[in-house]
Formats: C-alpha cells, structure tokens, sequence
C-alpha cells in the first residue's frame, strides 16, 4: 500500500524554535507538497517540488523554508516558529491525484 | 484562472438517507476534479477523480460524482449515508494544462449524519 509518512503527528514547540517537519513517501513520486490547514482557511500551499533539490514557493511562504535532498523526503522547516504558525501541516506526494500523510498537528507556544 | 466553491459548509442528513455535496468549479482549461474526505484529526483520502474519462465517476465508500461540464458542477453524492461517513470533505481542481501543479482546494463541506 502506497504511503505518505510525518514523522510527528502531534508537536509542541516555543516560539523562536527552530522546527523541522518531515515527510517520506514511498511511491517514488517527484512532486512532493505542504500544506498547512487552518478552519475557515482550508489548505494554503506553502511549498513544493518537482524534483530532488528544487522547489517552488506556494500561497505562503513566508516563515518557511524546505529541503529536498533525496527524491522521498521533503522536509519543511519553521526557521524561527511563531504562534502563527500553529496550525495542522499536511503533506503529499502527487502522481495522478494527491496522497496525503497523516498530518502534523504543531502547536506553537 | 482557477476556481471552486463548495456551496454548503455544513450538511446534515440522517442514516440511511442520500447525501449531495455541492461544488462548482472554473477552469480556463479541461480541469482534473477530486473529491477527498478526511476524519478527524487524519490527513486526506481520495475518494474519486474526474480525469476526462467517463463523466459519472464512481469512488470508495459507496461515493460517486458526475462532472458536469454545462453546469460546471462536480457533485458528491451516495444514495445511503453511515455514521462512518462523517467527516470533512474537499472538492479540489487541478489544471492539467500545468501538470497538476496549480491546484485548488474548495474550503470544505462539513458532513454531519444523524443516527
């Protein structure tokens, strides 16, 4: 069965952190995406990439940066976190259709 | 440019009894359509893709949705709702044009199902 993993389903960070967010998939897709979702804003596309070491800013970027050092992992980091930033982060691989992770639900205190 | 409404935030129906959620799309070009589904606390699940195949487009769960192209409607539907079937659901479309990158989630449609 095809998979999109986050390493974290809950996490709690200050603000100020440094914060990373990982995402695997195993299906050897090359389009890999996050996004945060927020009640009454539904998903806001903060990055993503089409390759190992590209990427693309989404809707949001600000805040955030990512990494693509091989084509499975796709990691987004929160340079400094901040109360805004607490939010549920999904990611997702895409062929045709999205396969979405669990999501990370990150609280910022 | 790129579109979609989902016209109900909040839908509820009683067991057994059919459920219609609403969603209108635009698209400059011949748009991919999706409907997932997500449970509390999950990430999404694709329940069904329109992809210029047959219109009437049948998904997990008993689900299926007709593309309509006239009305520039993509409508869920399921003749019989469970109580397993509440949970969030997100019309998306995605330009194919560009590969799938620009892609749109509708805000969500909120299903509530009455024992």
């Amino acid at each position: 069965d095809v998979k999109v993993t986050q390493s974290s389903r809950y996490l709690v960070k200050r603000t100020g952190e440094k914060v990373f967010l990982e995402c695997v998939q195993d299906m050897d897709h090359e389009n890999m995406f996050w996004y945060r979702q927020d009640p009454g804003l539904g998903l806001r596309l903060i990055y993503f990439s089409y390759d190992v070491k590209m990427k693309e800013k989404g809707d949001i970027p600000e805040g955030y940066s990512v990494s693509r050092e091989k084509k499975e992992r796709f990691s987004l980091i929160l340079e400094s976190a901040s109360t805004n930033q607490t939010s549920m982060y999904l990611c997702a691989s895409q062929s045709d259709g999205y396969t979405f992770g669990s999501g990370t639900r990150l609280t910022v205190v | 440019a790129q579109s979609v409404t989902q016209l109900d935030s909040h839908v509820s129906v009683s067991e057994g009894t059919p459920v219609l959620l609403r969603c209108n799309y635009s698209s400059s070009y011949s748009p991919s359509l999706f409907w997932y589904v997500q449970h509390p606390n999950k990430g999404l699940q694709l329940l069904l893709k329109y992809t210029s195949a047959a219109t009437l487009v049948k998904g997990i769960n008993g689900f299926e949705a007709e593309f309509k192209k006239s009305e520039t409607s993509f409508h869920l539907t399921k003749p019989s709702a469970h109580m397993s079937d509440a949970a969030e659901y997100f019309c998306v479309v995605s330009d194919k044009r560009t590969g799938g990158f620009k892609t749109i989630f509708g805000a969500g449609t909120r299903l509530f199902v009455k024992a």
